[in-house]
């Protein structure tokens, strides 16, 4: 299994929808997990942290489920300004907690 | 804040030539890191370190160095430039001590072009 592995999209939405993306990791050690969101030609900027409880932030809940090592990115009522590039980010545990692993993304068009 | 700051934002280089990727950081983040993105894959590290004086290599240290002797500045140098250089680097900061959640801030990229 690679390290983290995400849908390989993309994804095309019409306004309104509803679109979830899945990860999976490798490192069951791995503590920590988050959500970046890349625009195009732009640089990653943090979405959202996902927390082992489970979290939401207006439109988008993250979830954690560790015994199948897997973390879900739910975009509820799609807007146009949602269309970007969604990378799962796993940081490290122990002696490798500096380093954060990135999925290869998930393009997401939203469209009118 | 400007947060972290990276120069040139493109450049064309030719093979065998040598740059340095500017990367400076006005947090005060103990961590920073240098990240290569190529079309259709995800973000591969390059080198990081934890402060200053520290560096170490990721993934895909070949080709590169930096040095770190400032907590603000990460430099990072091509010597001999070949094509499979070709791509998009990120330099990223982050502050970590206790927090596992710390988040990551990225700069804006460099677009490098060996040819």
């Amino acid at each position: 299994r690679k390290e983290v592995e995400q849908d390989p999209g993309p994804f095309n939405v019409p306004e309104g929808a509803t679109v979830a993306f899945n990860c999976t990791y490798s490192n069951s050690a791995s503590q920590s997990f988050f959500w970046y969101r890349q625009d195009c030609r732009k640089e990653p900027k943090l979405l959202m942290s996902v927390y082992s409880s489970g979290n939401e932030d207006g439109r988008f809940t993250a979830q954690l489920n560790r015994a199948s090592q897997y973390i879900s990115l739910l975009i509820r009522d799609s807007k146009l300004s949602d269309s970007a590039t969604y990378l799962c980010v796993v940081r490290g545990s122990g002696g490798s907690n500096y380093k954060l692993t990135f999925g290869k993304g998930t393009l997401l068009t939203v469209n009118p | 804040n400007a947060g972290v700051t990276q120069t040139p934002k493109f450049r064309i280089l030719k093979i065998g030539q040598s740059m340095t990727l500017q990367c400076t950081q006005d947090m005060n983040h103990n961590y920073m890191y240098w990240y290569r993105q190529d079309p259709g894959m995800g973000l591969k590290l390059i080198y990081y370190s934890v402060g200053a004086g520290i560096t170490d290599k990721g993934e895909v240290p070949n080709g590169y160095n930096v040095s770190r002797s400032t907590t603000e500045d990460f430099p990072l140098r091509l010597e001999l430039a070949a094509p499979s250089q070709t791509s998009v680097y990120f330099c990223a900061s982050r502050y970590l001590a206790n927090g596992d959640f710390a988040e990551a801030f990225f700069g804006q990229g460099t677009r490098l072009t060996v040819v």
